[in-house]
C-alpha cells in the first residue's frame, strides 16, 4: 500500500525566514501534486509536478520532485505571515486516485 | 460562479439518522470524487466516478452509497450514522486523466454526528 508521508507535521516559522517542508512516498511515481488549505477551507492547488526533476515556483513557494529518491520538497523563501496554512503533498500512482500525505501545517510567526 | 459546490456546509445530526450531502460541478470534468478529512485533517478517498460510472471504491461501510446521477453530479448517501462519521466530506472533480490535471475540491461539508 502507497504510504506519503511528509515531515514536519507542524512548523512555526518566523517571518523572513527559509524553510523546506518534504514528502517521501513508498512507491514508483511520476506526478506529484502540492496542495495548500486553510483553517476550515477547501483545498486549493499550488503545483503539479509531473517528471523527475520537475521544478514550479510561484511567489516565495518551489516546489520539486525527485522520483528516484521518491521525495518531493516544497521550499519556503522569506515567509510571510499569508502563507500560514496546512500543505499537503498528493502522489498519483495511477487508478484515477490520488494518495495525500499527512499534512504540515505551518504558522508563519511575526 | 462556483467550480464545485457541495451543500449543506454544515450537518449536524443524531445517531441512527440517514443524511445526504450533494455535490455539482461545472467544469465539464468526467471524473467526480468524494474524499473524507478526520480530525486529524488526513485526507482519505472513498469514492470515484467516471461518466457516471463507478471506478474507485475504498474500504468504505456500506452505510456510504454514492450516487451520479449525470456526470456533473455526485451525491453521498450516509445511513444510520455513526459517532466515527463526524469528518469533513469533500467533493472533487477532474478532467479525464488526475495525472495531467488538478483535482478541483468542493468547500467541504463538515459533518458532526451527535
Amino acid at each position: 500500500e502507497l504510504k506519503v508521508e511528509q515531515n514536519p507535521l507542524f512548523l512555526s516559522m518566523q517571518e523572513g525566514k527559509n524553510y523546506t517542508i518534504y514528502c517521501n512516498y513508498s512507491t514508483t511515481s511520476d506526478r506529484l501534486y502540492w496542495y495548500r488549505q486553510d483553517p476550515g477551507k477547501s483545498l486549493e492547488s499550488l503545483f503539479v509536478l509531473l517528471s523527475n526533476g520537475a521544478v514550479k515556483q510561484e511567489g516565495r513557494l518551489m516546489a520539486s520532485l525527485d522520483t528516484k529518491a521518491r521525495l518531493s520538497t516544497l521550499h519556503i523563501t522569506a515567509a510571510v505571515h499569508d502563507l500560514s496554512a496546512t500543505y499537503f503533498c498528493a502522489v498519483d500512482v495511477g487508478g484515477e486516485k490520488l494518495t495525500f500525505g499527512t499534512g504540515t501545517r505551518l504558522t508563519i510567526i511575526p | 460562479d462556483t467550480a464545485v459546490s457541495q451543500t449543506p456546509k454544515y450537518l449536524v445530526t443524531q445517531m441512527g439518522n440517514d443524511k445526504s450531502i450533494k455535490c455539482e460541478q461545472n467544469l465539464g470534468h468526467d471524473t467526480m470524487y468524494w474524499y473524507k478529512q478526520d480530525s486529524k485533517k488526513f485526507l482519505k478517498i472513498m469514492f470515484s466516478y467516471n461518466n457516471k460510472e463507478l471506478i474507485i471504491n475504498e474500504t468504505v461501510p456500506n452505510r456510504f452509497s454514492p450516487k451520479s446521477p449525470d456526470k456533473a453530479h455526485l451525491n453521498l448517501h450516509i445511513n444510520s450514522l455513526e459517532l466515527g462519521d463526524s469528518a469533513v466530506y469533500f467533493c472533487a472533480s477532474s478532467a479525464p486523466a488526475v495525472s495531467s490535471e488538478k483535482l478541483f475540491f468542493g468547500s467541504g461539508t463538515q459533518l458532526s454526528v451527535l
